[in-house]
């Protein structure tokens, strides 16, 4: 069975820029949530998301977007990039919220 | 900050020794999950802990789980050059997962 799957695995962007990451969840997971990961840290909770509607955010600007589609697939949306910005972006997926949530490989977003 | 904090932020043993990591959280949990991640990589699952639970076992993986004083530990027994990594507790709450700060683990042939 294939796992969370993320793409691109790697990203390098200019600052000012936007960047569109996919998560594809696992099949029969209905809730995807997004995580930030700089070097040295613990991941940091962007967005969840459960029956295609926002369920939480965390502490991040408004330059920060999500969505999830109706196969519940997830986009992450960051606009006007800045350099703080990079970081490994983590995806993942449970099958209801406060479940047992199953990571991706990440996105590794870098900012020039 | 609502992060976690493990202890200790680094662990150095020898192949076949017992691991001990310890994590303390600041929130009502629903549960706890504890994660690997090696170099950089995505997290792998290896436990889950409900807020109910006191302590469980998952092969040479023992978590315990103290509600009271908000923390918990990791115990990897007979411990393999293959179990070098980071690993992250991640407390549960309604809506995301608060991890902890990590305790980088290194075990030697």
């Amino acid at each position: 069975d294939a796992g969370v799957t993320q793409s691109p695995t790697h990203l390098i962007k200019t600052r000012g820029q936007h960047v569109t990451l996919r998560c594809s969840p696992i099949s029969g997971h209905k809730s995807v949530s997004w995580y930030q990961q700089v070097l040295g840290q613990g991941p940091q909770f962007i967005f969840q998301y459960y029956e295609k509607e926002e369920r939480g955010r965390g502490n991040f600007p408004d330059r920060f977007s999500a969505r999830q589609f109706p196969n519940y697939s997830s986009e992450l949306n960051v606009n006007a990039l800045l350099l703080g910005d990079s970081a490994l972006y983590l995806c993942a997926s449970s099958v209801t919220p406060n479940t047992e949530a199953f990571f991706g490989q990440g996105t590794r977003l870098t900012v020039v | 900050s609502q992060q976690g904090e493990e202890d200790p932020q680094a662990l150095s043993i020898q192949e076949g020794e017992n691991a001990t990591m310890n994590c303390s959280y600041k929130t009502s949990i629903n549960n706890l999950q504890w994660y690997r991640q090696n170099s950089g990589r995505g997290l792998v699952h290896l436990i889950l802990i409900r807020s109910n639970e006191r302590e469980k076992h998952s092969g040479r993986l023992r978590v315990t789980l103290d509600t009271s004083k908000k923390s918990s530990s990791l115990l990897i027994t007979a411990s393999r050059a293959a179990d070098t990594a980071s690993y992250f507790c991640a407390a549960s709450n309604t809506d995301k997962l608060i991890f902890g700060t990590g305790t980088r683990l290194q075990v030697f042939p």
